[in-house]
């Protein structure tokens, strides 16, 4: 059964530092997102994706945050600047069959 | 603007008990609603989704939720729980399209008791 994927698994970083968070949706899916949840608090939406573009972002994706499908199977999140507040467990998305399915996430910790 | 209330945080029941996790939203348009199970360490799985069409939607692993626009609850249940039930819940609402964002309740931690 296809699923969506999501490198790595965890993630430690020093604050200031970018990191890129990467995800291959399903193959035939054409709406990618991204959410994240901090310990604790509720999945919250970060930015949706489609015909390579932004289709839809939320208050936190800020220009810290971008998006980019840089070939026909990657899907990826990049935080410029790391701050602590960006730890989180970041979940990829993609779009078939009215549903959304998701990846398993990344556990992202800013020191 | 919509919104989901997960009403407890936590739900304990005991092995072959009733289970039932409440789910209120609001929405502004017809609403597109989910159950997604997060087991320790892993994703959010779907368990059950209402779209359109019959109120009454059946799920994996024995659950059901019924979609009641008079109530606004999407609330979900399974007649007998099983120890492999053990998880967090979160439902969520697409509001009016199937490819919008996903608004999220602030999810229900099931433990089952022997």
């Amino acid at each position: 059964e296809p699923e969506v994927t999501q490198t790595p698994s965890h993630q430690v970083t020093q604050m200031g530092q970018e990191v890129i968070l990467r995800c291959v949706p399903i193959s035939n899916h054409l709406y990618f997102y991204w959410y994240r949840q901090i310990l604790g608090q509720k999945v919250e939406f970060l930015v949706s994706f489609y015909n390579n573009e932004i289709s839809e972002k939320s208050e936190i994706f800020d220009d810290q945050f971008s998006v980019e499908r840089p070939d026909g199977s990657n899907f990826t999140l990049k935080i410029r600047s790391t701050k602590l507040e960006d730890s989180a467990m970041y979940f990829c998305a993609s779009m078939g069959e009215e549903t959304q399915y998701f990846g398993p996430g990344t556990r992202l910790l800013v020191l | 603007a919509q919104s989901v209330t997960q009403l407890g945080s936590h739900v304990s029941v005991s092995e072959g008990a009733l289970v039932l996790l409440r789910c209120n939203y609001s929405s502004s348009v017809p609403p597109y609603l989910f159950w997604y199970v997060q087991y320790p360490n892993q994703g959010l799985q779907l368990l059950l989704k209402y779209t359109t069409g019959a109120t009454l939607v059946k799920g994996i692993n024995g659950f059901e939720a019924e979609f009641k626009k008079s109530e606004t609850s999407f609330h979900l249940t399974k007649p007998s729980a099983h120890m492999s039930d053990a998880a967090e819940y979160f439902c969520s609402n697409a509001g009016g399209t199937s490819y919008g964002k996903l608004t999220f309740g602030q999810g229900t931690i099931l433990t089952v008791h022997p």
